[in-house]
């Protein structure tokens, strides 16, 4: 059981906005950096987010992250049907002394 | 462009230890943070432990008293092991490198079945 706590789906139309939410707490979101992550089935993960909101080169600008408190949220404009994935949020657990997942969502696009 | 290229045994009976080997390419192994992830079906992303430099461990909590992650300089590759595997341990298992707070490259994934 993840100590990161995402919705398990959201859906929107096609060219429309979703957001992803991740809560979590004082040892892991709050202090250390929030990631996300984009998992297509039979694929490895891809890095969408990292430091919170920065982008890595080749990630569109459809994507962003931020952070507030103990929570973090992905935002996905523009939606595409290529946009139809797993996501999941990561960060360090100072607690833990570990790497932690989200629950992961699953984005539809209607 | 670093490359991840993993491998190992896909079929394995209760009790026996999992090996997986990740092999790294087109960057620099040295100074870097190594990471074991997987998914069982149905489920998500777990966090199994990493290596950085200097061979320094970290274990998942949950996983700890039966994993070994281990490198090899020389050969610029590094392994886990998942000692007394149950059908739990049924999952995709991924190699990663850690930089510096998420994981940036990705190895394909290797499909791992406990069965007796």
């Amino acid at each position: 059981q993840s100590v990161l706590t995402q919705p398990p789906s959201v859906s929107a139309a096609s060219g429309q906005m979703v957001t992803i939410s991740c809560s979590g707490s004082s040892s892991n979101i709050e202090n250390n950096h929030v990631s996300w992550y984009q998992h297509l089935p039979g694929t490895a993960p891809k890095v969408l987010i990292y430091d919170n909101n920065k982008r890595p080169s080749g990630i569109p600008d459809r994507f962003s992250g931020s952070r507030s408190g103990t929570s973090a949220t992905l935002g996905i404009t523009g939606l595409q049907t290529g946009d139809e994935a797993d996501y999941y949020c990561g960060t360090w657990d100072s607690s833990l002394s570990a790497y932690v997942f989200g629950t992961g969502t699953k984005v539809t696009v209607l | 462009q670093v490359q991840l290229q993993q491998w190992g045994a896909g079929l394995l009976k209760p009790s026996e230890t999992l090996s997986l080997t990740c092999a790294v390419s087109g960057g620099s192994f040295s100074g870097q943070s190594w990471n074991w992830i997987r998914q069982p079906p149905g489920k998500g992303l777990e966090w199994i432990g990493e290596i950085n430099h200097g061979g320094s461990t970290k274990y998942n909590p949950s996983l700890k008293s039966r994993v070994t992650i281990s490198e090899d300089t020389s050969k610029d590759e590094f392994s886990l092991k998942l000692s007394s595997v149950t059908a739990a341990d049924t999952a995709v298992y991924y190699c990663a490198r850690d930089a510096s707070s998420y994981m940036d490259v990705w190895g394909k994934g290797t499909t791992v079945t406990v069965s007796s």
